[in-house]
């Protein structure tokens, strides 16, 4: 799987979008970009994922380059509840189920 | 609420005990995986079945057990632990393996070896 980079840490004040980058400057044609989050002391949670084009559920917004090498994902109306480590993983579309983690982005939510 | 849970949710246990983690899923997954995540480090997978089978073992210690009794149900027995196994180990389902299919994770079982 391609490797991706995010910032360490990130702060948001409550109320408004939190925009959370991911590079994935190699990322090939069959790889979907995938987040997940951590809330401490819980399991990871799946938030969306994409493969090329702007995707939107419930939780939250991705927005994928048109080149592909990058990714950001928006969470519209940031809550408290919203501090977590978020993980960009890029997957490939078939074979194995391995998600490889890596050190995420910790976002603070500020009241 | 994910649809897989865990227990324990917290254990302690001496390195000479033997001990399980349970997980099961009401989601009709079909595979079931175990990961470990130590302070400061990324997740890393332990263990997948699918079907019941196992399809990985990715080096794990052999102290480490796993055993998947149908699809619905994931155990992990412990056996002679050392202090540095004192992780959250944290147990997901999928739909299928081997397949862009999402993974849901329990909550993880808090685990200090002493």
């Amino acid at each position: 799987d391609a490797k991706t980079t995010q910032p360490p840490s990130m702060d948001c004040a409550e109320g408004r979008a939190a925009n959370l980058p991911c590079n994935h400057s190699t990322i090939s044609g069959n790889e979907y970009v995938y987040w997940y989050r951590q809330i401490h002391s819980q399991g990871p949670q799946y938030i969306i994922h994409g493969l090329k084009n702007n995707e939107t559920n419930e939780m939250a917004s991705l927005i994928i380059t048109e080149d592909r090498k990058s990714s950001t994902l928006i969470l519209p109306h940031a809550t408290l509840r919203d501090t977590a480590v978020y993980y960009c993983i890029v997957r490939a579309s078939f074979g194995n189920e391995k998600l490889t983690f890596g050190t995420g982005t910790r976002l603070t939510i500020i009241p | 609420e994910t649809g897989v849970t865990q227990t324990p949710r917290h254990l302690v246990m001496g390195m000479t005990n033997k001990k399980s983690l349970k997980c099961e899923q009401h989601l009709g997954h079909n595979a079931m995986y175990w990961y470990k995540q130590s302070a400061k480090k990324p997740l890393e997978l332990m263990f997948v079945y699918n079907f019941k089978e196992q399809t990985e073992n990715n080096s794990v210690p052999s102290r480490f057990s796993p055993e998947c009794p149908n699809s619905s149900h994931l155990f992990l027995h412990l056996h002679t632990l050392q202090p540095e196994d004192s992780a959250l180990y944290l147990c997901a389902s999928s739909r299928a393996y081997g397949v862009q299919e999402t993974q849901y994770f329990g909550p993880g079982t808090r685990l200090l070896v002493l």
